[in-house]
């Protein structure tokens, strides 16, 4: 089943704590990115990667990193200096200029 | 500065009725344009991109460039595609051919039967 993963699907932190969210993928594709979705808002790329070692901040970056180690994988940490880390995030991944997929989403709520 | 405007959000209508889901964009350059659809508890996917001219599950969208729109439309609507619409620019990064998206708000679209 080719595609991209994300886990876990549900996530509870409390506040003060780091967490990390994984994505695979198993189409090839050399860019990644990550999303996050709020009520209202739309989607706003957090990070992205066109290649292997090398990522780029989004639009809304602070409180969050990411590491691109291998070409399938591309995890997300919400660290603690998030302020408003409670989101639904989506990570999403392409072929250089090409139509852009999307995970099922991991839904992160600080408690 | 909002790249993509979805003035509703949310659209009721009833089932065989007609549907627009209003986008509005601003760049400068040649877009390029997408619809992404999210039906309840699955995936966002792409419904349908302004260069492949095509129509998807009975939508249609234009690109006009003088309104700088890319206005979703059925003209038929069914109870199933009650979902979440979001209009997306792809612009490319730097001097590269990676492209990322900016999304609008979405609009939520209620079909009653």
């Amino acid at each position: 089943d080719g595609g991209i993963t994300q886990s876990p699907k549900y996530l509870f932190r409390k506040e003060g704590q780091n967490v990390t969210l994984s994505c695979e993928q198993n189409l090839n594709h050399d860019a990644m990115y990550w999303y996050r979705q709020d009520p209202g808002q739309g989607l706003r790329l957090i990070y992205y990667s066109q290649i292997v070692n090398d990522f780029q901040k989004g639009d809304i970056a602070e409180g969050y990193s990411v590491s691109r180690e291998k070409k399938e994988s591309f995890p997300l940490t919400v660290t603690s200096a998030q302020k408003n880390p409670t989101a639904f995030y989506l990570c999403a991944s392409s072929e250089r200029g090409n139509t852009i997929y999307f995970g099922e989403g991991s839904w992160l709520t600080v408690v | 500065a909002q790249r993509v405007t979805q003035p509703e959000k949310l659209l009721s209508v009833f089932k065989g009725a007609p549907v627009e889901l209003k986008c509005n964009y601003s760049y400068s350059g040649s877009p390029e344009l997408f619809w992404y659809v999210q039906y309840s508890r699955q995936r966002l996917q792409l419904l349908l991109r302004h260069i492949s001219r095509e129509s998807i599950k009975g939508f249609t969208a234009d690109l006009n460039k003088g309104e700088t729109s890319f206005h979703l439309k059925k003209p038929f609507a069914q109870e199933e595609d009650s979902a979440m619409y979001y209009c997306a620019l792809k612009l490319l990064v730097g001097g590269s051919t990676l492209g990322r998206l900016y999304f609008g708000r979405g609009t939520q679209l209620t079909v009653w039967p």
